[in-house]
């Protein structure tokens, strides 16, 4: 089983619409988790840290629930520009330091 | 302006090559990391350091070398680069190895392919 598991993708979705990804993780002792954005041959950029609460920033709004370990994306109102691949991470962080496991990737495609 | 650069950003070279990517930092950050990056395997991390003079193996070290001489820079090192080296690599940095919620910057890749 991977650590950190998502659905590849990739999801069509048309402009406006409201698109939501899951990612599964395997280590119940991770201790912070992230949504990163990648496009296309480019580095990855933090999109939002993902607390325990839950966190909204905008038309993105992100979940974890750490009983079934796993967090969630939420997108609405989809733009064109939001087309990339997202990117779960988990740090496990055992030892104390850092320790970032990333997801494959879904991929998004917004279209007109 | 904060950020992390690579060199080169693109590289073909032939096997058994020695070569050097360079990576450098200028926001004074203690961690830094490589990664490398392969269709449906996602990012691998290489080698980090916690601060300077302070490495560690990281998942996939197998035929690199990295460096810590200075806080700001962290060169891979492929002694004798393979053709299963090729790959998208990334350095990234961080401002302290030890806050869990610390982001990671990312330098813009370096894309190599060994023949």
């Amino acid at each position: 089983r991977k650590e950190v598991e998502q659905d590849p993708g990739p999801f069509n979705v048309p402009e406006g619409a409201t698109v939501a990804f899951n990612c599964t993780y395997s280590n119940s002792a991770s201790q912070s988790f992230f949504w990163y954005r990648q496009d296309c041959r480019k580095e990855p950029k933090l999109l939002m840290s993902v607390y325990s609460s839950g966190n909204e920033d905008g038309r993105f709004t992100a979940q974890l629930n750490r009983a079934s370990q796993y967090i969630s994306l939420l997108i609405r109102d989809s733009k064109l520009s939001d087309s990339a691949t997202y990117l779960c991470v988990v740090n496990h962080g055992n030892t104390g330091f850092q320790k970032l496991v990333f997801g494959t990737g879904t991929r998004l495609l917004v279209s007109p | 302006e904060a950020q992390v650069t690579q060199n080169p950003r693109y590289l073909i070279t032939v096997t058994g090559k020695k070569l050097t990517v360079t990576c450098s930092q200028n926001m004074n950050h203690e961690y830094m990391s490589w990664y490398r990056q392969d269709p449906g395997l996602g990012l691998r991390q290489i080698y980090y350091s916690m601060n300077v003079e302070v490495t560690d193996k990281g998942d996939v070290p197998e035929g690199y070398k990295v460096s810590r001489k200075e806080k700001r820079n962290f060169p891979l090192i492929l002694e004798s680069p393979s053709p299963n080296q090729t790959s998208l690599y990334f350095c990234a940095s961080s401002l302290r190895a030890a806050d869990l919620l610390n982001t990671q910057y990312f330098g813009p890749g370096t894309r190599l392919t060994v023949l």
